[in-house]
């Protein structure tokens, strides 16, 4: 069974940072991109960058750069997250989403295989 | 950045009826190749997103086909022929042509 599993909800104080972690199982690890996604409450998805596991390279979204990292652990088949110089305004669910190739007439690229998300507190 | 928006922002429903849902780009989503870089996404309450339709109007695996998407270029519309109990939750559209990937504000949907 293809699975994103996510570590636990994290509560941090504003100036920290958090490491979020995603265990794909149930696929090659590195054939898949892995997305990156928040959610405030009540607001839309936020997307925030992506990651190629096979090589570790990442595109960050300009809103993020400087306070985002996404790294990957090939031998645990895991991607992290970590964001810093924490505000309020980072309390959110963040999800991992795998980046999935299907061919038409063209390649395209659909996030189909989510995490089931992990909740970020930042709170004095 | 895309600028997605979508209406109406939430929508009550009679079991059985139909339902729309419209999304706008800020942008034309029409990539040279001829197709539309537009996803659609529900999220089920206390749950993930969900893949329903990608490129405008593929329904994604296991979709049940009471859900289309139709539209071009900057206006898109997703469709429930008749709207069942499992359906409620938030409708997302995404456009997929540039990054940062930007996402409508969504629309909830309950049923009455």
């Amino acid at each position: 069974q293809v699975r994103l599993v996510q570590s636990g909800a994290e509560v941090r104080k504003p100036g920290a940072s958090v490491k979020v972690s995603c265990k794909a199982s149930g696929y090659s690890f590195n054939d898949y991109y892995v997305q990156w996604v928040r959610q405030a409450p009540g607001q839309g998805p936020e997307w925030m960058g992506i990651i190629n596991p096979n090589v570790g390279s990442t595109i960050y979204a300009q809103k993020f750069q400087g306070r985002i990292t996404l790294t990957r652990d090939t031998s645990a088949s895991t991607v992290y997250m970590e964001l810093g110089s924490l505000r309020s305004e980072d309390t959110a669910v963040y999800y991992c989403a795998r980046r999935t190739p299907v061919v038409l007439d063209i390649t395209y690229h659909y996030m189909d295989i989510w995490g089931k998300g992990t909740t970020v507190t930042v709170s004095s | 950045d895309i600028v997605m928006t979508q209406s109406p922002l939430s929508l009550s429903v009679t079991p059985g009826e139909p339902a729309s849902i419209s999304c706008r780009s800020s942008q034309n989503l029409l990539h040279r190749n001829g197709h539309n870089y537009l996803d659609w996404f529900l999220q089920k309450p206390g749950q993930s997103p969900q893949l329903l339709i990608y490129l405008g109007s593929n329904r994604a695996s296991g979709v049940p086909d009471r859900f289309s998407g139709s539209g071009s270029g900057t206006d898109f519309t997703l469709k429930i022929s008749r709207v069942e109990a499992e359906d409620v939750g938030v409708y997302f559209c995404m456009q997929a042509l540039e990054t940062p990937r930007t996402f409508g504000q969504g629309t909830k949907v309950d049923v009455k």
